[in-house]
């Protein structure tokens, strides 16, 4: 399975600003996902991050919120815009394809 | 987004104890996966399954692909302290849709 890093681990913010979030893979991937972990909850899926083209949000999320780069074949951020404290969570990327999926440490974000 | 329904919601077992587990769907999948999650970790891929009526053993863990594609079970036998945390299903459509549906999670506890 891959290795995954996320940056940074923690961050504690003030509402209004944005983060972004890192996630860099030890191997070259084509599909990589961003999944949202609200306090005590499940894992949602934000988008779907493949290079070379725009990001695939899910209901309920949209790129202005959480715009999404993807330069190459093993890094990609996601940011979240003009945080509220409702967007403390936990942000992970995930990779890998059909029938198997590795997540990376997660991202514990704090708006206050 | 959907999620699926999983059950139970928590155990607090004894170590040496066997553990039961399951989660059910209103859509087929096509793939069953499911994870463990420690505090302030990311999820890790503990067993796949790809058929229908599949039963596949990772160790003390032993999983089922439900014969409907709509469930999946999970057992871990023989409970030990560090099988603690939370357990989460996730289903996968097809090739070309490979995003996870998460399940709600179980949270495990060993009494001691």
């Amino acid at each position: 399975s891959a290795v995954i890093s996320q940056k940074p681990s923690r961050d504690i913010c003030q509402r209004g600003t944005s983060l972004t979030i890192q996630c860099q893979v030890d191997s070259q991937v084509t599909m990589m996902f961003w999944y949202r972990q609200q306090p005590g909850q499940s894992l949602t899926l934000i988008a779907t991050a493949n290079q070379g083209s725009e990001a695939t949000y899910e209901s309920g999320f949209v790129i202005d919120k959480f715009p999404i780069s993807r330069p190459n074949l093993t890094f990609s951020t996601l940011t979240v815009s003009n945080m509220s404290p409702e967007d403390s969570s936990i942000y992970l990327c995930s990779v890998g394809g059909y029938n198997e999926q590795f997540f990376g440490p997660g991202t514990r974000l704090t708006v206050l | 987004g959907q999620q699926l329904n999983q059950s139970p919601q928590s155990m607090f077992i004894q170590e040496g104890e066997d553990v039961s587990m399951n989660c059910t769907s209103s859509s087929i999948f096509n793939t069953w996966l499911w994870y463990k999650q420690d505090p302030g970790e990311g999820p890790v891929l503990l067993i796949a399954l790809y058929k229908a009526g599949e039963l596949t053993s990772n160790g003390r863990l032993t999983a089922q692909f439900g014969i409907t594609r709509k469930d999946s079970f999970l057992n871990i036998s023989a409970s030990i302290p560090s099988d603690v945390g939370i357990y989460f299903c996730a289903g996968q459509f097809s090739i070309g849709n490979e995003k996870l549906t998460f399940g709600t999670g179980t949270r495990l506890t060993i009494i001691p």
